[in-house]
């Protein structure tokens, strides 16, 4: 079974351009989350999406929005790019059992804002 | 709510020695625990997980981990650290039957001295 897949996995802009990324969960998992990862910040969540719906939502501004297609891959956008927008995107495909919930995490996508 | 505290941000031992990284988890419910790596560079490797089975868990690369319902702690153990298991460790909450929110907490920079 392939793993989880994020494209591009390296991305350098400048700011107040916008970006788009990826993320083809694993086969069968209907879950997608988003994470941004910052030496700062550590991990923080940004949203969830199931079944095309999102179900959980981070603490982060409107320039970070996302959705996903039917087939449960998943897209990520940040509008009008700031500085601190550098950082490691990791993409996480859930498994959900009666018992269990647990993620599988993609390699992520490095942006690089300048 | 739930939430996860890793009470170390650095932790540095020895090759040969012990590794200890704690983690201290709050959920109103029975919780889901796992443990994660990430090396530098890479994405995010599942350690191990707890789901209301045995409480203590053992994963890869000779790491367990114990779950103590009396102390609110999963601490993540190995009893002979090697200069490989120098990275970042995760600590992650899942509730069952609740909103499926995933916690991450902050992480524990592990350092292997030789």
């Amino acid at each position: 079974k392939a793993g989880v897949t994020q494209t591009p996995r390296y991305l350098i802009k400048t700011r107040g351009q916008q970006v788009t990324l990826s993320c083809s969960p694993i086969s069968g998992h209907r879950s997608v989350s988003w994470y941004q990862q910052t030496p700062g910040q550590g991990l923080q969540f940004l949203f969830e999406y199931f079944s095309e719906t999102q179900r959980n939502k981070g603490n982060f501004p409107g320039r970070f929005s996302g959705r996903q297609f039917s087939n449960s891959r998943s897209e990520m956008n940040v509008s009008t790019l700031e500085l601190g927008d550098s950082a490691l995107y990791l993409c996480a495909s859930t498994y959900h059992s009666g018992s269990l919930n647990e993620q599988f995490f993609g390699p992520g996508t490095r942006l690089t804002v300048l | 709510a739930q939430s996860v505290t890793q009470l170390d941000s650095h932790v540095s031992v020895s090759e040969g020695t012990p590794v200890l990284l704690r983690c201290n988890y709050s959920s109103s419910y029975s919780p889901s625990l796992f443990w994660y790596v990430q090396h530098p560079n890479k994405g995010l490797q599942l350690l191990l997980k707890y789901t209301s089975a045995a409480t203590l868990v053992k994963g890869i690369n000779g790491f367990e981990a114990e779950f103590k319902k009396s102390e609110t702690s999963f601490h993540l153990t190995k009893p002979s650290a090697h200069m490989s298991d120098a990275a970042e460790y995760f600590c992650v909450v899942s509730d069952l039957n609740r909103d499926d929110k995933i916690i991450f907490g902050k992480g524990t920079r592990l350092h292997i001295l030789p």
